[in-house]
């Protein structure tokens, strides 16, 4: 079974730090494109960032609201992504999922997010 | 950036019923647009990807269409399991494909 589960969120203050965890299973995580998307309860949704498969590069990209201050990183021997959060804001409250990005074809090669772990609660707050 | 609207924002039907959702990007994106389904308390599903090719194991009462600026998700005979928030989302530029507001598609 294809699953991802993510860990590592609570509680932290405006200005902390925060790592999140997702462990992969069921597919061959090291060639999988991987992404953080967040959603604030309630709201709607929104990409945070992208990591790239070590053999396409393993390079990374990220939404403008969490850039410089957000990495995402991955360990392919232990099937695990990482989102480390750094200076943390108020409004980075939200539900963090990750995700994986797969292109779909054949008549036209659309990226989907395509399978969402359960997510993990983030708080920033005093 | 490319925006996506969607309408309406939430709609009530009853079991049976044809459900249409509308979804409009700012600007023209071809065919490069996906649908996905979340219900209270889970992680959204993938339902359609470029905008009208079922995701494998979506039932076939689901149907998307259009191409361009303009998108239709398609219900049909909806059943209790389909009452949900629907998203449509642009995959155009990537990584940064934006997602649409949310339907939200309740009982009557």
């Amino acid at each position: 079974e294809v699953q991802l589960v993510e860990s590592g969120g609570g509680l932290v203050k405006p200005g902390g730090s925060l790592r999140l965890s997702c462990a992969a299973s069921g597919f061959t995580f090291s060639d999988s494109w991987m992404t953080w998307v967040r959603q604030v309860p309630g709201k709607g949704l929104e990409w945070v960032g992208l990591i790239k498969s070590e053999s396409d590069g393993g390079t990374t990209d990220y939404a403008a609201p969490v850039k410089g201050r957000f990495t995402i990183s991955r360990d392919d021997s232990k099937n695990t992504l990482f989102l480390q959060m750094n200076s943390l804001k108020t409004e980075d409250t939200a539900i963090y999922y990750c995700t994986t990005y797969t292109i779909f074809g054949p008549v036209i090669m659309v990226w989907t997010f395509d399978v969402w772990g359960q997510g993990t609660m983030v708080t920033v707050s005093s | 950036d490319i925006q996506m609207t969607q309408s309406p924002s939430s709609l009530s039907a009853s079991i049976g019923d044809r459900v249409t959702i509308t979804c409009r990007s700012s600007q023209t994106i071809s065919r490069f647009l996906n649908w996905y389904q979340q219900k209270p308390g889970k992680a959204p599903k993938l339902l359609i990807y470029g905008a009208s090719t079922l995701q494998s194991g979506v039932p076939s009462r689901f149907s998307g269409s259009g191409s361009g600026t303009d998108f239709t998700l398609t219900i049909n005979n909806l059943q209790p399991d389909d009452f949900a928030t629907y998203y449509c989302q642009h995959s155009y530029i990537t990584p940064m494909g934006s997602f649409g507001p949310g339907t939200k598609v309740e009982i009557k």
